[in-house]
């Protein structure tokens, strides 16, 4: 079955520094990933969209890669501020319309 | 900017009770989903829908039903509830039939089944 795994523990960085996730996934191809911010007791909020066919993208201080060949997608936040703490979502799809399959979430602490 | 609402934020009902779950958009979007989200289990996706009267199961969808007889309002039905659904219910929506587009959610619902 599908799999997708994001880092189960909390991860601590410092103000300023780069926050870098992981979303890991098997028994999948995915055409199209998503990245999604939640919130605590709120919903997921949409990020970033990178397809297959790109190895990265950018918005603002926000960075995506995709690796199709490692099954792995790495979700960079440069010089990072408490207010980027909060719940960082992975979630694929194949495209078409079959819905999202999201990770747990990794949960991401800027501290000041 | 789009919104989706959801009918309560906090809901508590009694086992065997039915339960309806409301959720609204309006932005004219065609898809709309309904998930759970447990901790440690993160977000399933229960029924979704791409058109009006269009339903279409997802991941765990045992126990529950759903109605699209409008396109801006997609309605969760919990027939009998039990105690393992107690959850926070999230309604979401995109536009056209893609599951690629971006999803808008709701701000959830957290159902307690006594």
């Amino acid at each position: 079955s599908q799999k997708i795994e994001q880092n189960s523990e909390a991860l601590n960085i410092q103000e300023g520094k780069t926050a870098t996730l992981t979303c890991n996934y098997t028994n999948y191809s995915p055409a199209y990933l998503q990245w999604y911010r939640q919130d605590p007791g709120r919903g997921p909020v949409f990020l970033l969209l990178i397809r297959e066919n790109e190895k990265e993208k950018r918005k603002e201080r926000l960075k995506v890669t995709f690796d199709t060949t490692l099954k792995q997608s790495l979700f960079h936040i440069t010089a990072s501020q408490p207010a980027d703490s909060a719940t960082y979502l992975c979630a694929l799809t194949g495209g078409g319309a079959d819905g999202l399959t999201f990770g747990k979430g990794t949960h991401l602490i800027i501290q000041p | 900017d789009v919104k989706v609402t959801q009918s309560s934020r906090y809901l508590v009902k009694r086992t065997g009770e039915k339960v309806f779950l409301e959720c609204v958009q309006d932005m004219d979007h065609e898809n709309m989903f309904w998930y759970r989200q447990d901790p440690g289990l993160g977000l399933r996706l229960i029924y979704f829908s791409y058109d009006v009267k269009m339903k279409e199961k997802g991941d765990i969808p045992e126990g529950y039903s759903v109605s699209r007889e409008k396109k801006e309002r997609f309605s969760l039905i919990l027939e009998s509830a039990s105690t393992n659904q107690t959850s926070m219910y999230l309604c979401a929506s995109s536009l056209g039939t893609f599951s690629y587009n971006e999803q808008f959610f709701g701000p959830g619902t957290r159902l307690t089944v006594l």
